[in-house]
């Protein structure tokens, strides 16, 4: 079975300082690869997405980045941590099967910038 | 991606059915209906898709009107452990396509 592992679960970070969140996914080849972040008491917002190794899209401005340096692999990170890079950061898989799509997330990790 | 319409909130009393509407009255021909849920803390939950026949599983059923613009999840016993934000999304299902999650629907379940 697929499973998609996700660390660290919380973080606490000063402002000015690196990022780097770590998702990788096992049981499955070739995944889409997403980042989503969730801010307190609000939805989704889809940052980053990936159709394969080194293939990054971006939805959104933002001092943040993503690499896909293996297939099952997907890294968050940022240079330097704004206040505002707080929340809910989620990270997920999708396989296309008989053209429908589902989506799996993981754990989470809460960030707090201070 | 076509946008959806939930309402922010609802009530439900354990052991009732709970049904959920979504409104999206901009859906095109080849989009799908996704529901996921939200519990505090956790990762996003897969519940049930569907394109254009209701569709039923362990979790929930998806019911979708004939001219698709609108859909009801329905939990048919709810529990507590089903409060949660439920998120209705429609898009086209085909690999490297985004989905975004919009506000959902609280339901919160009372004893």
């Amino acid at each position: 079975s697929q499973t998609i592992h996700q660390w660290p679960a919380t973080l606490v970070q000063p402002v000015g300082s690196p990022l780097s969140l770590e998702c990788t996914v096992e049981g499955t080849s070739n995944p889409n690869l997403y980042w989503y972040r969730q801010a307190a008491g609000r939805g989704l917002q889809l940052l980053f997405y990936s159709v394969g190794i080194g293939q990054i899209s971006s939805e959104v401005p933002q001092n943040l980045s993503a690499s896909r340096p293996q297939d099952r692999q997907f890294i968050l990170s940022s240079k330097k941590l704004l206040l505002s890079d707080s929340g809910f950061y989620l990270c997920a898989w999708s396989v296309l099967v008989s053209g429908r799509e589902k989506l799996f997330f993981g754990s989470g990790t809460q960030l707090s910038v201070l | 991606d076509a946008k959806t319409t939930q309402p922010p909130s609802m009530d439900c009393a354990e052991g009732r059915a709970a049904n959920l509407p979504c409104n999206h009255s901009t859906i095109s021909g080849n989009e799908y209906v996704y529901w996921y849920r939200q519990i505090h803390s956790q990762g996003p939950q897969y519940i049930i898709h569907g394109l254009k026949n209701n569709e039923t599983n362990e979790m929930a059923s998806l019911i979708i009107t004939e001219d698709r613009k609108s859909s009801t999840l329905i939990l048919p016993h709810a529990t507590l452990r089903d409060t949660a934000v439920y998120y209705c999304i429609v898009r086209v299902a085909y690999a490297g396509n985004m989905l975004t999650f919009g506000g959902g629907t609280r339901l919160m379940v009372k004893p």
